[in-house]
């Protein structure tokens, strides 16, 4: 069974810094891209980024809120991803989701999903 | 930014209903376009992908049709379980982007 664990969100200043973690199990994590995506209170669904596998150098992409100012990075000998979210605003108020990239012929899509960290930034 | 706006934003509807969502592109994205549907308190679920394929495990209730900048996800005979809130996403290029949800909920 494909699981993903996010944890690492809690309360942080604006300003502040953060560093999420997703935890994955039951699938090769190394063969897959992972994308982080988050959804403010009562709101809709924003894509904050990506990152391939080994085959592809790594090599991530952002969207345009949070470029510049978080870094998604991995670790294929922990089945783990991450992102580190500097200079926080508190429109970053989210619950942040990481997800796994199925990729079936051209087609990418986020095939599981984990349940969600909270992270709010007030002050 | 390709963006992605559903239509509608609302929609109430009754069990056994027939619905349909529609999702437009600002620009051409050809059959990347994804749906899912997401419970409260749940993570997302995909649906569909490349526009009209029916992901592992979905209902064929579902379907989903489109081509260009125009798609529609159509749910025939509505059960208590699909009330809930779907979203259309792109991933014809980067950034990935979503349209802005579309509420289902019991009339």
């Amino acid at each position: 069974e494909v699981k993903l664990v996010e944890s690492g969100g809690r309360f942080v200043r604006p300003g502040g810094s953060l560093r999420l973690s997703c935890a994955a199990s039951g699938f090769t994590f190394s063969d897959h891209y992972m994308d982080w995506v988050r959804q403010a209170p009562g709101q809709g669904l924003e894509w904050v980024g990506r990152i391939r596998r080994r085959s592809n150098g790594f090599s991530t992409d952002y969207g345009a809120s949070v470029k510049g100012r978080f870094t998604i990075s991995r670790d294929d000998s922990r089945d783990s991803v991450f992102l580190d979210m500097d200079s926080l605003q508190i429109a970053d108020t989210a619950l942040y989701f990481c997800a796994r990239v199925f990729v079936r012929g051209n087609h990418f899509f986020l095939d599981s999903w984990g349940q969600g960290t909270l992270v709010t930034v007030s002050s | 930014d390709i963006q992605l706006t559903q239509s509608p934003s609302f929609l109430s509807a009754s069990l056994g209903d027939r619905v349909t969502i529609t999702c437009r592109a600002s620009q051409d994205i050809s059959k990347f376009l994804i749906w899912y549907q997401q419970r409260p308190r749940e993570a997302p679920k995909a649906l569909i992908y490349g526009a009209s394929i029916l992901q592992s495990g979905v209902p064929s209730r579902f379907s989903g049709s489109g081509y260009d900048r125009e798609f529609t996800l159509t749910i025939s005979g509505l059960q208590p379980e699909d009330f809930a809130t779907y979203y259309c996403q792109q991933s014809k290029a980067n950034p990935v982007t979503f349209g802005q949800g579309t509420r289902l909920e019991i009339q």
